[in-house]
Formats: structure tokens, C-alpha cells, sequence
């Protein structure tokens, strides 16, 4: 079971560059999610999916745009990369039914924008 | 506002002993509660969640929690530490009526010395 899918695992941009951290999930979980992780401030949600055609913004939305054309996939894209966003991506799914189910991690991306 | 406290920065037990990483939370209504570990260079791994029930819940490797609807807590706990629990640990609230959304407590690191 490949569960939560995340590419690249590392990554380093230059300031103003724009790139696309990818995210796919093959457990048909209608919600998915893209947070950072920052030192001593937990993980910090940024935007959200609670199904193909439907996103919405998080805590920290501000430099990033998302879509999701399926269910499986969630992209995640810097428009303009600043260096405060240097941190720790990490793309969850879950389900949102009847079931409360915990939601499912993928392995990261380590982005350093220089 | 919905918010998440671990108020332990980092904590450290010696082996055998047993630990206690505390979480509270401000949430309105009944929470689901989650608890997940992270390990060094590796995404969140889900270890046990509070739905309804029964205030004491076990999880993976040995670890239980306790929910405390007056005191809005839910310490994790485990009667006896192993060295290889060391790791970062997330406590998550979601909001019954807010489909996936988890917020995250900035995270305990959790130190068990042989």
C-alpha cells in the first residue's frame, strides 16, 4: 500500500523561483491536506481539499495556490519562492465520513529557498 | 480560536521509567483527539485518537492517553519508557464539524536516556 506520496523529498530554490511539491494519495480519502513544519511551531496548515473541485485556505495561506483536479492528487505551488519559506512540507489525507478515521502522513519535502 | 498547548517544550525520562507528555486544547463542542509521533527525517505516524467512549485509549507500541473533558486535556502516557520512543511528539484537535481539519500543539520532544 503506497498510502501518502510525496515528491520531491528535498529540494532547493532560489528566491523568485516557482516549483510544484506533488501529492497523491491512493486510499479514495475525500479530505486532503498541505501543512509546514517549522521549529517549535508545530505543523501549520496551509490550505485544504474536502474533495475533487473544492479547496480552501488554512492558517498560512499567503505564497502558495493549490487545486485538486482528482481525488488522488493535491499539488502544492510557490508562485514567487521567498526564503521564509524554507521549512518542512507535508501533504495528510483522511476520511471525513461517518468513520473517524486519523489521517494519513506523507514522508515530507525539505524545501530551502536561498 | 481553536488552539492546541503542549506546554513541555521537550521531556526526559530514564528508560523503564514511565512518561507523561501533556496536551490541552480550546476547542468548542467534543474534539476528536489524535495523538502522532515523528521520528528523525520522517513524516507523522498516528498512534492512538479519542472519538467517544471510554476516557482511557490505547494505541501502537504500548502508549495510552487520557481524555479529561474538564480539564480539556489529553495526556499521553506510557507506564514504561524505552530509548527507542525518543522522538517528536504532535498532539491534534479536530473539530467535529470542520470535516479533516487537525490543529497541531507546536510538538514535544521526548528524551528516554538508558
Amino acid at each position: 500500500n503506497a498510502g501518502v506520496t510525496q515528491t520531491p523529498k528535498f529540494q532547493v530554490l532560489k528566491t523568485g523561483q516557482s516549483m510544484t511539491l506533488q501529492c497523491a494519495q491512493d486510499m479514495n480519502h475525500e479530505y486532503m491536506s498541505w501543512y509546514r513544519q517549522d521549529p517549535g511551531m508545530g505543523l501549520r496548515l496551509i490550505h485544504y481539499s474536502v474533495g475533487a473541485g473544492i479547496t480552501d485556505q488554512g492558517e498560512v495561506p499567503n505564497g502558495y495556490n493549490v487545486s485538486r483536479s482528482t481525488t488522488e492528487d493535491f499539488p502544492l505551488r510557490l508562485l514567487s519562492a521567498a526564503p521564509s519559506q524554507t521549512s518542512v512540507y507535508f501533504c495528510a489525507s483522511s476520511l471525513t465520513g461517518v468513520e473517524v478515521t486519523e489521517a494519513f502522513f506523507g514522508q515530507g519535502t525539505r524545501l530551502t529557498v536561498v | 480560536a481553536q488552539s492546541v498547548a503542549q506546554p513541555e517544550d521537550q521531556v526526559n525520562v530514564a528508560e523503564g521509567n514511565p512518561l507523561t507528555v501533556k496536551c490541552t486544547y480550546s476547542v468548542s463542542g467534543n474534539p476528536y483527539l489524535f495523538w502522532y509521533v515523528q521520528y528523525p527525517n520522517r513524516g507523522l505516524q498516528f498512534l492512538l485518537k479519542y472519538i467517544t467512549g471510554d476516557n482511557l485509549v490505547k494505541g501502537s507500541y504500548g502508549f495510552e492517553a487520557e481524555f479529561n473533558k474538564s480539564q480539556t486535556s489529553f495526556h499521553l502516557k506510557k507506564p514504561s519508557a524505552l530509548v527507542s520512543d525518543s522522538a517528536l511528539y504532535f498532539c491534534a484537535v479536530r473539530d467535529r464539524n470542520q470535516g479533516g481539519k487537525l490543529i497541531f500543539g507546536q510538538g514535544t520532544e521526548l528524551s528516554v536516556k538508558p
